[in-house]
């Protein structure tokens, strides 16, 4: 069965400085993998997909998560965090188009 | 393009009453989904419907939980009887279909407290 682990529940930077969440899937093949974002009390919006074609994937607002098959990971970063970036973050793995959610990565941003 | 509608956005019901979510997906995508996310996890698939047909129902609890798709276009889900745990969001989502590099489209959910 596909899954994936976010490695840390909740993450806090200062703006401007880099933010990285960490995600590890488990997969028998080559997965397709998703990030997403969840801004208080509004829907959850995709920030990048990986579909087996680069493995550097760029998303909206600054984005990107690198897919690493030998370390099982797909961590997200982006290199200056601003005070909007502020927002539960989840990593998602994608088995026959359904979409199986890790626990959420709650990233604050301090001024 | 009109996002997915999602009504009731706000629901507060006793234990053992019945309650009922409407979702109208983006026009022209086949695929919709139901979701459930308690509060600190992430979102879990209910239930998941290619036009009208059921494709996938293993994690909806068929005891008190039942969805319908009847035209293929908008969705109604139910709870009946409801329970203290049913306290959750419920959201909707739809795609284009169901290939896994389609992106499912969310609505802003319906928020469900049972007392």
């Amino acid at each position: 069965a596909q899954s994936v682990t976010q490695l840390d529940s909740h993450v806090s930077v200062s703006e401007g400085t880099p933010v990285l969440l960490r995600c590890n899937y488990s997969s028998s093949y080559s997965p397709s993998l998703f990030w997403y974002v969840q801004h208080p009390n509004k829907g959850l919006q995709l920030l990048l997909k990986y579909t087996s074609a680069a493995t550097l994937v760029k998303g909206i607002n600054g984005f990107e998560a690198e897919f690493k098959k030998s370390e099982t990971s797909f961590h997200l970063t982006k290199p200056s965090a601003h005070m909007s970036d502020a927002a539960e973050y989840f990593c998602v793995v994608s088995p026959g188009g359904k979409l199986i959610f890790g626990q959420g990565t709650e990233l604050s941003v301090k001024p | 393009e009109a996002g997915v509608a999602q009504s009731p956005r706000y629901k507060i019901i006793e234990k053992r009453q019945s309650v009922a979510f409407w979702c109208n997906p983006i026009s022209g995508h086949a695929t919709l989904y139901w979701y459930q996310q308690i509060l600190g996890q992430g979102p879990k698939l209910l239930i998941q419907f290619q036009n009208n047909g059921v494709v996938d129902d293993s994690q909806l609890p068929k005891d008190r939980f039942s969805a319908e798709r009847l035209k293929g276009v908008d969705s109604t889900l139910k709870i009946q009887p409801a329970k203290l745990e049913d306290s959750a969001v419920y959201l909707c989502a739809s795609s284009l279909g169901l290939a896994e590099s389609n992106e499912q489209f969310f609505g802003p959910g319906t928020r469900l407290t049972v007392l």
